[in-house]
């Protein structure tokens, strides 16, 4: 997998209030997954984008992947505290290292009730 | 059945010690992974095998040592350990196509190396 910079490293928000996590490459990516873990949990896939431009919604997340297939973005609207954990984005190796998936540094969500 | 199932949950182990990590799914995956996920870290791969065989080993000291006996099983064998083995050790399958890969992963076992 291709290496992805994710901010911010820790966000604080109050219920209610939106929250985004980025992720950026210097290179084209084939696709980007973002996965959920909660603490004391293990990585839960939430999502794959694949097409430039691509937007998906799951209920009060909003995914979005980049024209240009560098960077992608998890919007969270109106935050609840079910919602924190650490949100990672993932990177797919191309070619002969098509099983390798890597990480961003996540972005560890805390959300005051 | 979209379940990996991994034991032991919690493991504390020696430096002398020799013990196996067990993971296992049912949902038809060919492709497994071995990570290793250190406190407040993203999981950082370690092996990956693809239709049983080792496709992909991330310059893992020896000390590790992976096993694939059938399409649903992977062990991880450790043996003469190290304090800063201490970590979340996840396994993930997937079904590898060119396009798509999503990875499921399993509840992880909780490694301490005394």
């Amino acid at each position: 997998g291709q290496q992805v910079m994710q901010i911010p490293q820790y966000q604080h928000v109050q219920e209610g209030e939106d929250f985004t996590t980025y992720c950026n490459s210097s290179t084209t990516l084939s696709n980007i997954q973002w996965y959920k873990q909660r603490p004391g949990g293990h990585p839960v896939f939430l999502i794959q984008l694949v097409k430039s431009g691509e937007v998906k919604k799951q209920k009060r997340l909003t995914f979005q992947f980049g024209e240009a297939k560098k960077n992608s973005s998890l919007h969270i609207t109106a935050t609840q505290t079910t919602d924190v954990g650490t949100y990672f984005c993932a990177s797919q190796g191309r070619g002969g290292s098509n099983y390798k998936l890597t990480f961003g540094k996540g972005t560890l969500l805390t959300v005051n009730p | 059945d979209t379940e990996v199932t991994q034991t032991p949950k919690h493991l504390v182990m020696g430096m002398t010690n020799k013990k196996s990590l067990k993971c296992e799914q049912h949902m038809g995956h060919r492709a497994m992974y071995w990570y290793k996920q250190k406190a407040k870290k993203p999981p950082e791969l370690m092996f990956v095998y693809s239709y049983e065989k080792l496709s992909i080993n991330e310059s893992v000291p020896s000390r590790f040592s992976p096993e694939c006996p059938n399409s649903s099983l992977l062990n991880l064998h450790l043996h003469a350990l190290q304090p800063e083995d201490s970590a979340l050790y996840l396994c993930a399958s997937s079904h590898p196509q060119v396009t798509e890969e999503t990875q499921y992963f399993g509840p992880g076992t909780r490694l301490l190396v005394l």
